[in-house]
Order: C-alpha cells, then structure tokens, then sequence
C-alpha cells in the first residue's frame, strides 16, 4: 500500500513571494489533515478535510493560507505572500473515516524555508 | 482546550538499556487517545504505540510500552533494550474520542523529547 505522497520535498523563497505544496493522501483515505511543525515545535493542526469539505480551519492563516481538497482526493496548500515566519515543515496526514480511532498517516512533508 | 506537555527537551540512552519518556497532558474530557510518534530526521511521523483512555490495561508493543496513569494524567514512553534506529525526536499526542459527525479528530501535539542512543 502506497504511503502519503508530499511535494516538493525542499522549498526556498523569499518573503512575499507564494509557493505551493501538494499531498496525495493514502487510496481510500477520506480525511486529510494539514499540519505546520515550527522547529522546536510539534506539529500545529492547519485544515482538516473530509472528503472535499472542510472539517476545521480554524487555525489556518487565512490572509495569506489557502488550501483546497478538489475530487475529495489530492489536496494543495497555499502561501500568498510567505513571511519569515511561515518557514517550517507542513506535514500532511490522511485517515480513514472508520475504524476506531481513525489512525492518521504522516507523508514525509515540506521543509520550506523564507528568506 | 487540550494542552501536552512534554518537559524533557532531550534524553540520553545507552545502547541496550532502558528510557523512559515523559508526558502530561490536560483534558476535561473523559474518552480520548493517546499517541507515541517518532519522528526521525527523515521527518516522517511514525505512530509508535497508542492508548485508548477507557482501556486500563497499559499498551505494549515489542521493546514500547506505555504508563498511563489518567487520573494523574500522565503517559509516560518506555523503550527496553534500545537501539541505535530508537534516535529520533518523540512526540506525545492526544486526539479526542468524540464521534459527533463533522468534528475535527486533530492530534494535539506536545513539543518532543530528543532521543540519543549511544554505545
């Protein structure tokens, strides 16, 4: 069974500029969740689809985070403008909608930097 | 709002011998999980064991097992007979149990303990 896909694995860019990031969840995996891991941190819970809608946002930048779950499968996270202190791993984790206790799948995530 | 606590930034261990990783966690709730992931610096977060907070029994899994101690709150990690493949950052999580349709089911994570095995 294929594991959560991420893209890029490295990003550099300067502050104000955008990037993207891609996660491809588990086949069959419903939910997915995005995560920002500051360094020194633990993972800090962004947006969590199920299926295409979103289930929570509510930590999510949303003046400059934008993220979209389009077919309910492949999902994309935004940053328009980057600012010095987007720089982080963005984790992305998939589940399935049933069997207790919904057990999340990590992808290998997105070093990005901003300079 | 759920909080974990994790105190230790970094712990040593020698090759073969026993550690003990430590968590405190704050809840109001009274059914939820708890998580051991290892993250090694390929960044990669891998579920090591898991607690289900109605079960009294603690979990074992191989060389893991846990202390969970709810009234005190705690979950503590212990790895007998370390390996060099055990270095890695640990994170303890937490992940509520309700099952209202639609409600996030978000790992709230604490912030790691640094593992170093020597030989």
């Amino acid at each position: 069974e294929a594991g959560v896909a991420q893209s890029p694995r490295y990003k550099i860019i300067e502050k104000r500029q955008s990037v993207a990031f891609w996660c491809n969840p588990i086949s069959g995996h419903a939910t997915l969740y995005w995560y920002q891991q500051i360094l020194g941190q633990g993972p800090k819970l962004l947006i969590q689809f199920q299926n295409n809608g979103v289930v929570d946002d509510s930590q999510l930048p949303k003046d400059r985070f934008s993220a979209e779950r389009l077919k309910g499968v492949d999902s994309t996270l935004k940053i328009q403008p980057a600012k010095l202190e987007d720089s982080a791993v963005y984790l992305c984790a998939s589940s399935l909608d049933r069997g207790v206790p919904y057990e999340q799948y990590f992808g290998p995530g997105t070093r990005l930097t901003v300079t | 709002a759920q909080t974990v606590t994790q105190s230790q930034p970094e712990m040593s261990v020698q090759e073969a011998e026993t550690v003990t990783l430590s968590c405190t966690y704050d809840t109001s709730e009274s059914d939820y999980y708890l998580f051991w992931y290892k993250q090694p610096p390929s960044r990669q977060m891998i579920l090591v064991i898991r607690q289900e907070a109605y079960k009294q029994q603690n979990a074992t899994e191989n060389r893991f097992s846990v202390n969970f101690q709810k009234a005190a709150k705690s979950f503590s990690l212990k790895i007998s007979d370390s390996q060099l493949g055990d270095a890695a950052m640990y994170f303890c999580a937490y992940r509520s149990a309700r099952k209202v349709p639609g409600t996030a089911s978000k790992l709230t994570f604490g912030t790691g303990t640094r593992l170093q095995v020597t030989l």
